[in-house]
């Protein structure tokens, strides 16, 4: 295990679909974050697990959107219905304690047509 | 409120200057982290380094170098003598111990090396 894994690399999807991505972290790390990305922007929070609990979810984030992490392990995103403003790069990270770095996976990049 | 303030959009150099960039951030927490990662074309977040609040020794590693300056809620970057794979977008970042575990981005400094 080198490193936080993401799938799938790119999806695309029409309007009104649903949506799951799959992060594997760092096996040794309990907090697992999910970040999205658009164009020119920096990365924006979205939700953090410590083990399987959600301990955080941004205000921002809309009720379409659900996050798990069932055994503490591997992590799903899915967007319900999604809209062409879902449209992004969505970033998953994991990180051994609240000291430490966060370490990245490749993303995977949503495309809402 | 931005927490992380990256003032600079995009840069040019060309090859072998010297380039800094800068971060400022802003905390109400005594104990918090300050990272820089790179996000190369492939897009994936690289991390570079993390410095947490009680220690503001400058630090070194190779060709790059980091000032982290509390009076001024700082953590600028260095790059001595660009080369051209140092082109990428470079992210300033906060995590605050006290109330959250989140990372509060900049928005990113795209640096172009030019050869």
């Amino acid at each position: 295990d080198t490193g936080v894994s993401q799938n799938p690399r790119h999806k695309i999807t029409k309007r009104g679909q649903n949506v799951t991505f799959r992060c594997d972290p760092i096996s040794e790390h309990n907090r697992l974050y999910w970040y999205r990305q658009t164009l020119g922007q920096g990365p924006e929070f979205l939700t953090y697990f410590q083990n399987e609990a959600q301990l955080e979810k941004s205000r921002l984030l809309s009720d379409r959107f659900s996050a798990e992490r069932p055994k503490g392990s591997f992590s799903t995103l899915e967007i319900q219905r999604t809209e062409q403003g879902d449209s992004a790069m969505y970033l998953c990270a994991s990180r051994e304690d609240r000291a430490s770095a966060a370490f990245f996976g490749q993303g995977t990049r949503l495309t809402v047509v | 409120a931005q927490k992380v303030t990256q003032a600079q959009t995009e840069i040019s150099v060309v090859e072998k200057e010297d380039v800094t960039l800068d971060c400022v951030y802003e905390t109400r927490d005594t104990t918090y982290y300050l990272f820089w990662y790179k996000q190369p074309p492939s897009g994936e977040l690289v991390f570079l380094i993390r410095r947490n609040s009680f220690d503001e020794q400058n630090e070194i590693s190779g060709r790059y170098s980091w000032n982290f300056q509390k009076s001024t809620s700082s953590f600028n970057f260095t790059i001595t003598a660009s080369q051209v794979v140092d082109s990428a977008v470079y992210f300033c970042a906060l995590s605050e111990a006290g109330t959250g575990n989140q990372f509060y981005f900049g928005t990113g400094t795209s640096l172009t090396v030019i050869p």
